[in-house]
């Protein structure tokens, strides 16, 4: 049971725009920044967007993320092939004193 | 060019002791914080540790509380977890992670991460 709540699964085809969600509580996303993860198959995660809204150099325009209180979202807009991947919030918890993560969302391409 | 590169994984029975070893380089490695998160197979990620960039600082998820220890050589710009009383539920890829950022743990981020060692606890 991850302690950030993320649906395990989203879907949409090519140039769809597609959002996931990512649900916490006060002590996480509340008072923290929320980062993305994306894990393509059979290798490391690599960051996607930090302090909420913010895209790593060489990240396309098409990601997108917002925070509204304990809640956070990431949005895929253009869908391509290439993003079928599982996606990852993280946030640091107060009441825990490390990082939290959500259990994931397979993105899959139809 | 940042990279992170783990090693010491292996296969190890149930309260058996391992260390992994994580070489840095590409960026100034006593300036950064660095974590470990774990991958359990076909599950998500979880936080395991972290150590500031003095070392005087460190966080441990609670199922590893006093079973792990997390340290860093600067001399070596090498991050290591020594990793003792081993359970089969400790089976995971390994991944050492450095952070960016900065404003506090809260504002920090992982931005770049290893390729990650593979743990496995079984008899």
């Amino acid at each position: 049971q991850s302690v950030l709540t993320q649906p395990p699964s989203a879907s949409g085809t090519p140039g769809q725009r597609v959002t996931i969600s990512c649900s916490g509580s006060s002590s996480n996303i509340g008072s923290s920044a929320v980062n993305w993860y994306q894990q393509l198959p059979g290798a490391a995660p690599k960051l996607l967007m930090y302090s909420n809204n913010w895209r790593p150099s060489g990240v396309p325009d098409r990601f997108s993320g917002s925070k509204s209180g304990a809640s956070a979202s990431l949005a895929i807009s253009g869908l391509q092939s290439e993003d079928e991947a599982d996606y990852y919030c993280t946030a640091w918890d107060d009441r825990m004193n490390g990082w939290v993560f959500g259990g994931g969302t397979k993105l899959t391409v139809l | 060019e940042v990279q992170l590169l783990e090693s010491g994984g292996g296969l190890v029975q149930p309260g058996g002791s391992l260390k992994l070893s994580c070489a840095a380089s590409g960026f100034t490695f006593n300036s950064v914080a660095m974590s470990w998160v774990r991958q359990a197979p076909g599950k998500g990620l979880q936080w395991v540790s972290t150590i500031n960039n003095s070392g005087g600082t460190t966080f441990y998820t609670d199922s590893v509380k006093g079973r792990f220890t997390v340290s860093r050589d600067s001399s070596k710009n090498t991050l290591y977890l020594q990793m003792n009383s081993l359970r089969v539920e400790d089976t995971a890829v390994y991944y050492c992670a450095k952070y960016a950022g900065g404003g506090g743990w809260s504002l920090i981020y992982f931005d770049y991460w290893g390729q990650g060692a593979q743990v496995t606890v079984s008899s």
